[in-house]
């Protein structure tokens, strides 16, 4: 079985800071990871995606993860956030077939001006 | 590409009641995807289909859920006897899939449902 554990159910930074949410997940088969984010009202929208490839994976809006097998970790961090960041950020697993996602509680971002 | 589409955005019901959902999914994805998210909480796997086969069910999904694909095109969530534990945001999501290859799944804006 799979399973996500996001550190932090909220997160507050200021404008400018770095942001780093935390995601440590659990799988018996080589994962495929992924950040989604949720604005309020509104669906998912993919945010980076690792598929055995490389570690480093740079999204969208400015946003990386690094995958780290031995920490069983794929935090996603912003150097500078910005206001429009504020919204809340899911991380999900799935194994490499169905590609049925597990995702985390979430962890609300809150951009203090 | 006009993106994964829901019908209604917002259903309100009272308890008993039948409600069915409606997703389009991006028009090539052979794969489609109902999920559950309830109030600060992740979404949660419901049940996926290839195509028009409907190849796994979770657990969450008791016998007054059914969804289907008829023509692998659009899907439909019905929930029979609503029930107010019944009230959650529900999610479409599809994706392509060539060979082994699964690609990422695209989500739809989600129906809201809150039954009273």
């Amino acid at each position: 079985a799979q399973s996500v554990t996001q550190l932090g159910s909220h997160v507050s930074v200021s404008e400018g800071a770095l942001v780093l949410l935390r995601c440590n997940y659990s799988s018996s088969v080589p994962p495929y990871l992924f950040w989604y984010v949720q604005y309020p009202n509104q669906g998912l929208q993919l945010l980076l995606k690792y598929t055995s490839a490389a570690t480093l994976v740079k999204g969208i809006n400015g946003f990386e993860a690094e995958f780290k097998k031995s920490e069983t970790s794929f935090h996603l961090t912003k150097p500078s956030a910005h206001m429009s960041d504020a919204a809340e950020y899911f991380c999900a697993v799935s194994d490499q077939g169905a590609q049925k996602l597990v995702f985390g509680q979430g962890t609300r971002l809150t951009i203090n001006p | 590409d006009t993106g994964v589409s829901q019908d209604p955005r917002h259903k309100i019901t009272k308890r008993g009641q039948n409600v069915t959902f409606r997703c389009d999914p991006i028009s090539e994805h052979n794969r489609l995807y109902w999920y559950r998210q309830t109030l600060g909480q992740g979404p949660e796997f419901l049940t996926y289909f290839q195509n028009e086969a409907q190849l796994e069910k979770s657990r969450l999904l008791s016998d007054r859920f059914s969804a289907e694909r008829p023509k692998g095109s659009f899907s439909t969530l019905e929930i029979q006897r609503t029930e107010q534990g019944d009230s959650a945001m529900y999610l479409c999501a599809s994706s392509s899939s060539i060979g082994q290859v699964v690609y990422e799944q695209y989500f739809g804006p989600g129906t809201r449902l809150t039954v009273t």
